[in-house]
Order: C-alpha cells, then sequence, then structure tokens
C-alpha cells in the first residue's frame, strides 16, 4: 500500500518564476492538505481540498492556489515567487472524514529553494 | 500568533530511560491533539493521537496524557531507543478544522 507521494523532492527556482508541487494521496484517501515548513519551524497549513474543491485555507496570500483531481491527486502553484517561500512543502492525507477527526498522514515533502 | 507551543527545542535522555515531551496550547475550542515524528529528509510521521474527551491514550511504548484545565499534552516514551531520536511536532485541530502545530522538540537518546 502506497502511502503518500510528492513530486518532486527538490527544486530551485529564481524569484518571479512559477512553481507547481504534486501530490498523490495514500490508497483510499480522499483529502488532500499542503504544509509550508520553513527552517526551525513547523508545519503551517496552506489549505485543504476535498471533492475538488478547497475546503478550508490558511493565512496564505493568494499567490498559492490548489487544485485536486478526479483521482483525488493534488496540485501546489506558486506563482511570483520570492526569497521566503524558500522552505518544505508537505503534502498530508486523510481518509473521508468521520466525525469531526482526522489524523492526517504526510508525505516525504519537496524541498523548494528560491534564489 | 502561535497557538500550539512547544518550549523545549531540545531534550537529550540516556537510552532505556523515559522521554517527555511536552506541549501546550492557547485555544480551548481544540478537541483532536496528535504527535507526530520526524526524520531529517522524511515527512513527518503520525504517532499517537488523543481526543479531547479523553485524558490519556497508549499505545506500546507511547502515551499521550492530556490536561484539558493546564492546556497541556505531553508525550511519554518508555523505554527510549536510539530509533527514537528524532524532531517531534504536536499538533491540533478544533472540531475538523485546520491543524496547527507546534515548533518541534528534536529528542536525542543517548546509547
Amino acid at each position: 500500500d502506497a502511502g503518500v507521494t510528492q513530486s518532486p523532492t527538490h527544486l530551485i527556482k529564481t524569484r518571479g518564476q512559477q512553481v507547481t508541487l504534486r501530490c498523490s494521496p495514500k490508497s483510499g484517501h480522499d483529502t488532500v492538505s499542503w504544509y509550508q515548513q520553513a527552517l526551525g519551524q513547523g508545519p503551517q497549513f496552506i489549505f485543504q481540498y476535498y471533492e475538488e474543491e478547497e475546503r478550508q485555507r490558511g493565512n496564505f496570500p493568494d499567490r498559492f492556489s490548489g487544485h485536486q483531481f478526479p483521482n483525488y491527486s493534488s496540485e501546489l502553484n506558486v506563482n511570483a515567487l520570492l526569497l521566503g517561500d524558500s522552505a518544505l512543502y508537505l503534502c498530508a492525507s486523510s481518509l473521508p472524514r468521520q466525525g469531526f477527526q482526522e489524523t492526517q498522514y504526510f508525505g516525504p515533502g519537496t524541498r523548494l529553494l528560491v534564489l | 500568533d502561535q497557538q500550539v507551543k512547544q518550549n523545549s527545542p531540545s531534550l537529550s535522555v540516556q537510552e532505556g530511560r523515559i522521554s517527555i515531551l511536552n506541549c501546550d496550547y492557547t485555544n480551548s475550542m481544540f478537541d483532536y491533539f496528535l504527535w507526530y515524528k520526524k526524520y531529517p529528509a522524511e515527512g513527518p510521521t503520525f504517532l499517537i493521537s488523543i481526543s479531547s474527551i479523553k485524558d490519556k491514550n497508549e499505545d506500546g511504548r507511547f502515551t499521550v496524557f492530556l490536561n484539558k484545565s493546564a492546556k497541556h499534552l505531553s508525550l511519554h516514551i518508555v523505554p527510549s531507543q536510539p530509533g527514537d531520536s528524532a524532531v517531534y511536532f504536536c499538533a491540533a485541530s478544533a472540531r475538523g478544522n485546520q491543524f496547527y502545530f507546534g515548533t518541534g522538540t528534536s529528542l536525542t537518546v543517548i546509547p
């Protein structure tokens, strides 16, 4: 049973460019969340997708956008990259909602460096 | 505004002894709490969870305690093993909304 997978593993971009990161959820999971983890910090919630819709959003600018496909995989897009966008981007998937409590399972992350 | 705090950036423990990792939160609406372990170059791995209707949950060597009145939870690892050396994050959510993570505690288990 494959866990959460992400691609690419590493990426180098320059300021102003755009980037797309990809995530495939764990088998049986239909909800995908994206997090940004800066060095020395905990993961910070960007947004969550369910049934191809953005269900929740954290405190991130509109430069950060996403998409979920019918097979539940997801993309994170970041436009007009800033140096401060350099971070580890984590994708997490979870089972269909059962009540209000759902455990999220993380992928290995994509390390983005903006020069 | 950091709603989940892990005030100890690092902790060292002898192999075989107990490791206690602490986490404090400010939002009284949080009702679900998780602990994750993270090795370098890997994503966080789920360890154990606890609902606010409980004050203790145990899974093998790992036990999580929740003190709602103090808005405090802790993770106990007994006995600690060298393979437990990693960064540990606590996370909390309120009624299925987004998870808030602490900044992590780096645990080193000394053989």
